[in-house]
């Protein structure tokens, strides 16, 4: 079955370390993207990428890193230098112009 | 920059009631798209709209896209608990590359 695939389901990251998202997808889609979303709040873009090699900031990209060295993998590293990590982190494939297809998320806790 | 708003935030409602949320963009729109969430889920893509004046339905769920293609409606008719969630629009403008998401409604429902 075609989808998105992202890990791990938990994480947990300590004061002042980096930790790596990771998101994969079979669909053939293009396009990927990373969302940041707070307790009760809407979907923030973090970073997209619309082709391999390519990626541009969105909307809050400070403190995250990305690559796209392959089509099917999009990985997110959140550095020590984002103050406020703990969030749920969703990552989407699409097509040009077609729905986004979301993955289950990864809930990120700073302990 | 592009900026699609959702109305109401939040959405309290009897079983059985219908109810009505509403997407405005500051642009026109190539399509507009809407997606639910469920509590403790990641968002799940609904439908697209793309013509003028497009309506289309899913069971209790009518979905409309503005003659101007910049605003839509979601309405849900005889609500059920299974409705519960948050519902986002999400509008693709002509000059970008990435879908610009509405803050969502979040509805409840009382048995």
């Amino acid at each position: 079955d075609g989808g998105i695939t992202q890990s791990p389901k938990y994480l947990f990251r300590k004061e002042g370390q980096n930790v790596t998202l990771s998101c994969e997808q079979n669909l053939n889609h293009d396009a990927m993207y990373w969302y940041r979303q707070d307790p009760g709040q809407g979907l923030r873009l973090i970073y997209y990428s619309q082709i391999v090699n390519d990626f541009q900031k969105g909307d809050i990209a400070e403190g995250y890193s990305v690559s796209r060295e392959k089509k099917e993998s999009f990985p997110l590293t959140v550095t020590s230098a984002q103050k406020n990590p703990t969030a749920f982190y969703l990552c989407a494939s699409s097509i040009p112009r077609d729905g986004y297809t979301f993955g289950s998320g990864t809930r990120l806790t700073v302990v | 920059g592009q900026q699609v708003m959702q109305i109401p935030q939040y959405q309290h409602v009897q079983e059985g009631e219908d109810f009505t949320t509403y997407c405005n963009s500051s642009t026109t729109l190539s399509n507009i798209q809407w997606y639910k969430q469920r509590p403790g889920g990641h968002p799940v893509f609904l439908i697209q709209l793309v013509k003028s004046g497009e309506v289309k339905k899913q069971k209790r769920l009518t979905f409309q896209f503005g003659e101007a293609k910049k605003n839509s409606s979601l309405h849900i008719t005889a609500t059920q608990t299974t409705d519960v969630g948050t519902y986002f629009c999400a509008g693709w403008p002509y000059n970008d590359y990435k879908l610009s998401f509405g803050a969502g409604t979040t509805v409840t429902v009382r048995a």
